[in-house]
């Protein structure tokens, strides 16, 4: 069956460190990725989306990689600041219809000052 | 307006009421999605409307009715739901294209108790 994985267990990083969280995946082949932000109580909300041809992408301080060989994305953020603790989502789209976004387990990012 | 808006924000109802989830966005999306998020889970999509056509229904119960009146509105009717289905009931839109590639929009979301 399909499997989204990411780091079940929260990552605890000092302010101005990069933060690395990873998303694996199995028995699917999506078209492309995405990657949110949700903050408790509150929906998500998009930050970057990647195409399955595409390596990198970059947007002010995140960066997102895409090895669809490995099966996986490495979503960084660089110079971590307490606002960006939260909940990252990654997202698959495209292998049972473009339309659908079937969800990861989520990482909760904690950056301390 | 990139914005989502849904009501009520919180709802409290028994097993044998009949309620109704409401979302609205003005940014010319023409498709509109329901999600249920249980604590510490991703979202989980339910129902898909494209240009206010029901596109994918992922295996709800019949006790959740979605209902699309036009392309800026979408609701979610509930009816002799169970405890179970507590949860966050999410709202998204998108622009709607032959490649899907486009981001989603979120709601901020309904917490619904089922009592």
């Amino acid at each position: 069956s399909q499997k989204i994985e990411q780091n079940s267990e929260a990552l605890n990083i000092q302010e101005g460190k990069t933060a690395t969280l990873t998303c694996n995946y199995t028995n699917y082949s999506p078209a492309y990725l995405q990657w949110y932000r949700q903050d408790p109580g509150r929906g998500p909300v998009f930050l970057l989306l990647i195409r399955e041809n595409e390596k990198e992408k970059r947007k002010e301080r995140l960066k997102v990689t895409f090895d669809t060989t490995l099966k996986q994305s490495l979503f960084h953020i660089t110079a971590s600041q307490p606002a960006d603790s939260a909940t990252y989502l990654c997202a698959l789209g495209g292998n049972t219809g473009f339309q659908k976004l079937v969800f990861g387990t989520g990482t909760r990012l904690l950056v301390s000052p | 307006d990139t914005e989502v808006t849904q009501t009520p924000k919180h709802l409290v109802m028994g097993m044998t009421n009949k309620k109704s989830l409401k979302c609205e966005q003005h940014m010319g999306h023409r498709a509109m999605y329901w999600y249920k998020q249980k604590a510490k889970k991703p979202p989980e999509l339910m129902f898909v409307y494209s240009y206010e056509k029901l596109s994918i229904n992922e295996s709800v119960p019949s006790r959740f009715s979605p209902e699309c009146p036009n392309s800026s509105l979408l609701n979610l009717h509930l009816h002799a739901l169970q405890p179970e289905d507590s949860a966050l009931y999410l709202c998204a839109s998108s622009r709607q294209s032959g490649t899907g590639l486009h981001e989603q929009y979120f709601g901020p979301g309904t917490r619904l108790t089922v009592t």
